[in-house]
């Protein structure tokens, strides 16, 4: 089976231009995930779905950081516009519930973003 | 606040050596901790979990963790490190429904020596 998809691997803007990260979660899962690696921050929990509704996102800079979850494969977060502090590994996460007691949340091999 | 401590940046231990990586958390209620890891340009895959009972939890790949309510620590083992071992691992505690929350630490990074 596929696990969480993620494109592009790669990007490198410029600053001020608008950048669009993508996530295909594994199919049958409910709950997605956005977070971000920087080396001096960790990773941090920007925002996540269940069922395409957001459920959290008090992690996520509001002014220029948006998320969308438009169906239950695909979503999207748009950096608009971005800035060098926004260069990082923005990952993708998925799982589902269902009568368990915790998500185990599997994880996508992440976008790498290079803000000049 | 919750919050998780991993005292160790980079760890260097030699194949086959036996291995332990130090984990601390703060958290007010029951936790439930993770331990992740992270190989290059890979994400991260779960090693193993802990939410309730046997305080010693076997995980993937051959890893315990122990779980000690009165030290907040939740360190992970293993009695033989392999070369492939090498990676980076990241503790985590979970909060909210489902733990959905996961709040990480800083990470360790392991360096195994031939």
């Amino acid at each position: 089976d596929a696990g969480v998809i993620q494109s592009p691997r790669h990007e490198v803007t410029e600053m001020g231009q608008e950048v669009t990260l993508r996530c295909k979660p594994i199919s049958g899962h409910d709950y997605l995930f956005w977070y971000r690696q920087t080396m001096m921050q960790g990773l941090e929990l920007l925002v996540y779905f269940n069922n395409k509704a957001v459920m959290d996102d008090s992690g996520m800079p509001k002014d220029r950081f948006s998320a969308k979850m438009p169906n239950a494969s695909f979503s999207t977060l748009k950096i608009q516009p971005s800035e060098p502090r926004d260069s990082a590994v923005y990952f993708c996460a998925s799982s589902f519930l269902r009568g368990r007691t915790y998500n185990e949340q599997f994880f996508g091999p992440g976008t790498r973003l290079t803000v000049l | 606040a919750q919050s998780v401590t991993q005292p160790d940046i980079h760890i260097t231990v030699s194949e086959g050596a036996s291995l332990e990586l130090r984990c601390n958390y703060s958290y007010g209620a029951t936790p439930y901790l993770f331990w992740y890891v992270q190989s290059p340009g890979q994400g991260l895959q779960l090693l193993l979990k802990y939410f309730s009972g046997d305080t010693l939890v076997q995980g993937i790949k051959g890893f315990e963790a122990e779980f000690k309510r009165s030290q907040s620590s939740f360190n992970l083992r293993k009695p033989s490190v392999h070369w492939s071992d090498a990676a980076e691992y990241f503790c985590a505690v979970g909060v909210g429904t489902g733990a959905n929350n996961l709040f990480f630490g800083t990470g360790t990074r392991l360096t195994v020596i031939p």
